[in-house]
């Protein structure tokens, strides 16, 4: 069945912790995406990759980090200068950035701070 | 203003009537239109998408795009309980590298 896979569901970390979140997909897209989502809010853009070894920032990037060595893995990791880290993480992939695209999202992760 | 607007709801429609659910967005340039579902405590799901001005039907399901009005809506027919979800209005920009999203409009079917 090909998906995005995310890990893990829930997370919590402690002050001053990084934690990484993964994001896994075999469906072959070039493009994936990190986003966050607050309670009753939007969806805000992280970062996104267009390609394997390139990634841009989008709207919320400070105090976060990501890594595409592979086409398949678009790992996040929320750093210990991102604050206010509460919040459900999404991963997204579509065929490429640009053109008609939809995005298909992961189920998830759901961070809290201890 | 927000490049794409939707009445946060909740909109109350009664079983098996139609609902419709509106959007609105800033950038006169964008291209593609999506709409997902999200139930609580899940992802979204994609539903339809259209990128022609008029109407593109699914099933039950049937979005309407106006550019020149730049407004894109989603109607549910013959909603059904398990239609109340918060529906994500999504617009790709005309630089083409992002889509916006809206807040979302909660939607409640009541029996």
């Amino acid at each position: 069945d090909g998906g995005i896979t995310q890990s893990p569901k829930y997370l919590f970390r402690k002050e001053g912790q990084n934690v990484t979140l993964s994001c896994e997909q075999n469906l072959n897209h070039d493009a994936m995406y990190w986003y966050r989502q607050d309670p009753g809010q939007g969806l805000r853009l992280i970062y996104y990759s267009q390609i394997v070894n390139d990634f841009q920032k989008g709207d919320i990037a400070e105090g976060y980090s990501v890594s595409r060595e592979k086409k398949e893995s678009f790992p996040l990791t929320v750093t210990s200068a991102q604050k206010n880290p509460t919040a459900f993480y999404l991963c997204a992939s579509s065929v490429t950035v640009i053109g008609n695209q939809p995005q298909h999202f992961g189920d998830g992760t759901r961070l809290s701070i201890l | 203003q927000k490049e794409v607007e939707q009445n946060s709801g909740p909109l109350s429609v009664p079983e098996g009537a139609i609902a419709s659910l509106n959007c609105t967005y800033s950038d006169r340039g964008s291209q593609s239109f999506f709409w997902y579902r999200q139930y609580s405590g899940k992802s979204p799901e994609l539903i339809m998408f259209i990128y022609s001005n008029g109407d593109k039907e699914d099933g039950r399901f049937t979005a309407q795009l106006n550019k020149a009005s730049q407004y894109v809506s989603l109607l549910i027919r013959d909603s059904q309980p398990s239609d109340s979800a918060t529906y994500l209005c999504a617009v790709r920009s005309s630089s083409a590298s992002k889509i916006i999203f809206g807040s979302g409009t909660r939607l409640s079917i009541r029996p």
